[in-house]
């Protein structure tokens, strides 16, 4: 079993859709997820961020953690076309060792 | 501006050709590290440093090399090439006590033939 497992995809939905990705892992030490948006030939830059388990807002971007379930997922409201690029989850425990999911491709149809 | 600068963007080697991808950054960050990417298996860390002069390995380690003399530089050396190396590779970087945000350059893709 992986450490980390994500739903690979592709994932194509129309504009305006919602949109939830997720993850799951194995390693209860982990304590940070992340949420990292990566773009056709660039390379990943962060998006979310949460400590522990709970919910954090921002934007059209919600992120969730449920530590009991080791389970974390990203909403998206409104989606756009912008939003079009690969979501990779990530997280660490209070080392610097950080751990990626394998992505998930998303496209958002005008 | 603040960035992490890879180079080469893209490269074709032979096998056994020593190559080294360089990185750099200028946000004065102590943590910089080195990881590959490939279909179905994510981001996978081959080395770290804490700081100058402080390396650790990652999950991927074989067959890399890397040094860390200055601060804003992080070489990854791959001293014999294989075909198995032919990959995506990301440089990033962080303040050690920034928990989160790793700065990622735009990757280097590399062939080994």
């Amino acid at each position: 079993q992986k450490e980390v497992e994500q739903d690979p995809g592709p994932l194509s939905v129309p504009e305006g859709a919602i949109v939830s990705l997720n993850c799951t892992y194995s390693n209860s030490a982990f304590q940070y997820f992340m949420w990292y948006r990566q773009y056709s030939r660039k390379g990943p830059e962060l998006l979310m961020y949460t400590y522990s388990s709970g919910n954090k807002e921002d934007g059209r971007f919600t992120a969730q953690v449920d530590k009991s379930s080791k389970y974390i997922s990203l909403f998206i409201r409104d989606s756009q076309p912008s939003d079009s690029a690969t979501y990779l989850c990530a997280m660490k425990n209070y080392g610097q060792n950080f751990v990626f999911g394998p992505g998930t491709r998303l496209s958002v149809l005008p | 501006e603040a960035q992490v600068t890879q180079n080469p963007r893209y490269l074709i080697t032979v096998t056994g050709k020593k190559l080294t991808v360089t990185c750099s950054q200028n946000m004065n960050h102590e943590y910089m590290s080195w990881y590959r990417q490939d279909p179905g298996l994510g981001l996978r860390q081959i080395y770290y440093s804490m700081n100058v002069e402080v390396t650790d390995k990652g999950d991927v380690p074989e067959g890399y090399k890397v040094s860390r003399k200055e601060k804003r530089n992080f070489p990854l050396i791959l001293e014999s090439p294989s075909p198995n190396q032919t990959s995506l590779y990301f440089c990033a970087s962080k303040r050690t006590m920034n928990t989160g945000e790793l700065f990622f350059g735009e990757g280097s893709r590399l062939t080994v033939l």
